[in-house]
């Protein structure tokens, strides 16, 4: 079975602008996870998506956001890109929404200059 | 809220020898417990969880974990470390009081150096 897929691997963007961060799950998974891994924070949970629904949601400002679709690929948007978002995102995906069992992608590696 | 402490940030081991690596989390029920294993550039790779029962847990790649209540640790071990175990490894917890705040916390990670 084909593991999380996440497109780019990487990335590189300028401050201000926008960015759209694709993940594919585990086939039969419905649920997608998104985190944000950086040197200073390490982990951090940024949402969930089930059943093309927001399901949970980390402490990130608004100009983070995701959706899902009815084949529960989920893409991730950042707006306004800063500096400090920098980061490796990492998307999991689970079986069910509120699975804690969750299986990870590559990453995409995003460098805001 | 639920935490995970990983206190020791870098850990160097001869091949061959043994390995611990300590978890201690805060959570006030029986949480749910993993340990993910990280290579430079890449995602995170699931070696172990621990849901209930057996506090010995075994995981992929010869990796073994054991869940001990009274110290809230979740320590992962491994008798004999081969070079390509050189990794960050982290520890996290799944814990959720409400329906809709599931979430897993993990801790700040353990990069694992192998010298021959």
């Amino acid at each position: 079975k084909a593991g999380v897929t996440q497109t780019p691997r990487y990335l590189i963007k300028t401050r201000g602008q926008q960015v759209t961060l694709s993940c594919s799950p585990i086939s039969g998974h419905r649920s997608v996870s998104w985190y944000q891994q950086t040197p200073g924070q390490g982990l951090q949970f940024l949402f969930e998506y089930f059943s093309e629904t927001q399901r949970n949601k980390g402490n990130f400002p608004g100009r983070f956001s995701g959706r899902q679709f009815s084949n529960s690929r989920s893409e991730m948007n950042v707006s306004t890109l800063e500096l400090g978002d920098s980061a490796l995102y990492l998307c999991a995906s689970s079986l069910r929404g509120g699975d804690y069992e969750q299986y990870f992608g590559p990453g995409t590696r995003l460098t805001v200059t | 809220a639920q935490s995970v402490t990983q206190p020791d940030i870098h850990i160097t081991v001869s091949e061959g020898a043994s390995l611990e690596l300590r978890c201690n989390y805060s959570y006030g029920a029986t949480p749910y417990l993993f340990w993910y294993v990280q290579s430079p550039g890449q995602g995170l790779q699931l070696l172990l969880k621990y849901f209930s029962g057996d506090t010995l847990v075994q995981g992929i790649k010869g990796f073994e974990a054991e869940f001990k209540r009274s110290q809230s640790s979740f320590n992962l071990r491994k008798p004999s470390v081969h070079w390509s175990d050189a990794a960050e490894y982290f520890c996290a917890v799944g814990a959720g009081s409400n329906f809709g705040n599931e979430k897993l916390t993990f801790g700040t990670g353990t990069r694992l150096t192998i010298i021959p």
